[in-house]
């Protein structure tokens, strides 16, 4: 398997605009969480699906994110509109079935930078 | 709430040291323990994971030890190299797959 895979890997946009971060989770997994990783405040969890269905999304900022996950191969974080402060860097994780030996395994993320 | 606490925030070694990094945790009732590795600008590659009910785990180099009474994991990083410069981070769930908490990483130089 290629892992999870995220795309763009950069983006910059103007304030105001829409973003689109796509996810393709590991084959097989049934959890995906989407992470938002910056200096001050280190990795935090915006939101997580089990089987397509979101399970919590206290993690999400503002009604400005959104998050989708059609099926199981694909997820969308989507901000609009976008502000300087939502740059960051944003992950996507998948994970299997709840055992004691699951691991998560993160995408290579998307650096986010909002001018 | 369960909070994760990394120390140091950074560290610089020679090449060929030992060291040791760690990870205390508020919350154990944890269901496992994992270590990442993070380059710069790249993703978080997996380490180690150690059940809950394991006291430690080896991967060539590295071993990690968890005492869930006392909420600590280590991080051994032995002989050490260039190479392994990187910010290393513990992360544990809640409970099955509740999603991971992160601390904020420990920045290791290793200089040659």
């Amino acid at each position: 398997d290629a892992g999870v895979i995220q795309s763009p890997r950069h983006e910059v946009t103007e304030m105001g605009q829409e973003v689109t971060l796509r996810c393709k989770p590991i084959s097989g997994h049934d959890y995906l969480f989407w992470y938002r990783q910056t200096m001050m405040r280190g990795l935090e969890l915006l939101i997580y699906f089990n089987n397509n269905v979101p399970i919590d999304d206290s993690g999400m900022p503002e009604d400005r994110f959104s998050a989708k996950m059609p099926n199981a191969s694909f997820s969308t974080l989507k901000i609009q509109p976008s502000e300087p402060r939502d740059s960051a860097v944003y992950f996507c994780a998948s994970s299997g079935q709840a055992t004691q030996d699951t691991e998560a395994f993160f995408g290579q993320g998307t650096r986010l930078t909002v001018v | 709430k369960q909070e994760v606490t990394q120390i140091p925030a950074a560290l610089s070694v020679p090449e060929g040291e030992n060291l040791v990094l760690n990870c205390s945790f508020t919350d154990s009732a944890i269901y496992n323990l994992q270590w990442f590795r993070q380059d710069p600008g790249k993703g978080l590659t997996s380490l180690l994971l150690i059940q809950s009910s394991q006291r430690e785990q080896t991967s060539g180099r590295l071993n990690a030890s968890l005492d869930k009474s006392s909420g600590r994991s280590t991080l051994y990083i032995a002989a050490s190299q260039p190479g392994d410069s990187a910010t290393y981070l513990c992360a544990v769930p809640k409970s099955g797959n509740t999603p991971l908490v992160f601390g904020k990483g420990t920045r290791l130089s290793v200089i040659a």
